[in-house]
């Protein structure tokens, strides 16, 4: 199974940038590497995602490394809201795991005002 | 603005019973999941469907099916419920191609007394 690493939990203070890291060795050519995250007492919502470039959007960026082993999620200016817990995630292309996405047991994110 | 909707957020069954729990979704998706998530573990894949009718083993399929007679609805159900089947459930929902995000229920407490 594809599998990711990530630290169990990390601190920020608010309106500070915070990197969130993940390894992901055995990931194959054609994975994406997902991000979401799950706020208390709701689903996970989607973040970012990307395959080789690094990716902007209006929540956050990804940093993908160049042998693509490890990314990291970097919140620009962390708030209140962004605590959560993160998961980094692959999205597998192959046969019959496609589209199914690896869960790990994620980051709990504390920011404090 | 809701995409994907849990029947429930809150059961309470009993031992033995058979329990069902529902997940619409509204996007025309190929793809949907069920995932159980438990303090410290994550969330694992219970079971997936990549099309009408057509259903895949997760991670943790035993003492569930699924059914999927129609494209927007995926359904959870417990034949015999159990105490050890008390969790949160998720249902998720993702188009067929990779490169697109996931999004996810609210999510269904459910507790087997």
């Amino acid at each position: 199974d594809a599998k990711t690493t990530q630290p169990n939990s990390m601190e920020s203070n608010e309106e500070e940038p915070v990197h969130l890291p993940c390894n992901h060795s055995t990931i194959s050519g054609t994975d994406y590497i997902h991000w979401y995250r799950q706020l208390p007492s709701q689903g996970p919502e989607y973040v970012i995602h990307g395959l080789t470039s690094n990716v902007n959007n209006r929540m956050a960026s990804l940093a993908i490394a160049e042998d693509r082993k490890s990314s990291t999620l970097i919140l620009h200016r962390a708030t209140l809201r962004d605590a959560a817990v993160y998961y980094c995630i692959l999205r597998l292309d192959r046969g019959s795991t496609l589209g199914r996405l690896y869960f790990g047991r994620g980051t709990q994110l504390t920011v404090w005002p | 603005d809701v995409k994907v909707t849990q029947s429930s957020r809150y059961l309470v069954k009993r031992t033995g019973e058979k329990v069902f729990l529902e997940c619409v979704q509204d996007m025309d998706h190929e793809n949907m999941f069920w995932y159980r998530q438990d303090p410290g573990l994550g969330l694992r894949l219970i079971y997936f469907s990549y099309d009408v009718k057509m259903k895949e083993k997760g991670d943790i399929p035993e003492g569930y099916s699924v059914s999927r007679e129609k494209k927007e609805r995926f359904s959870l159900i417990l034949e015999s419920a159990s105490t050890n089947q008390t969790s949160m459930y998720l249902c998720a929902s993702l188009q067929g191609v990779v490169d697109t995000e996931a999004f996810f229920g609210q999510g269904t407490r459910l507790t087997v007394v």
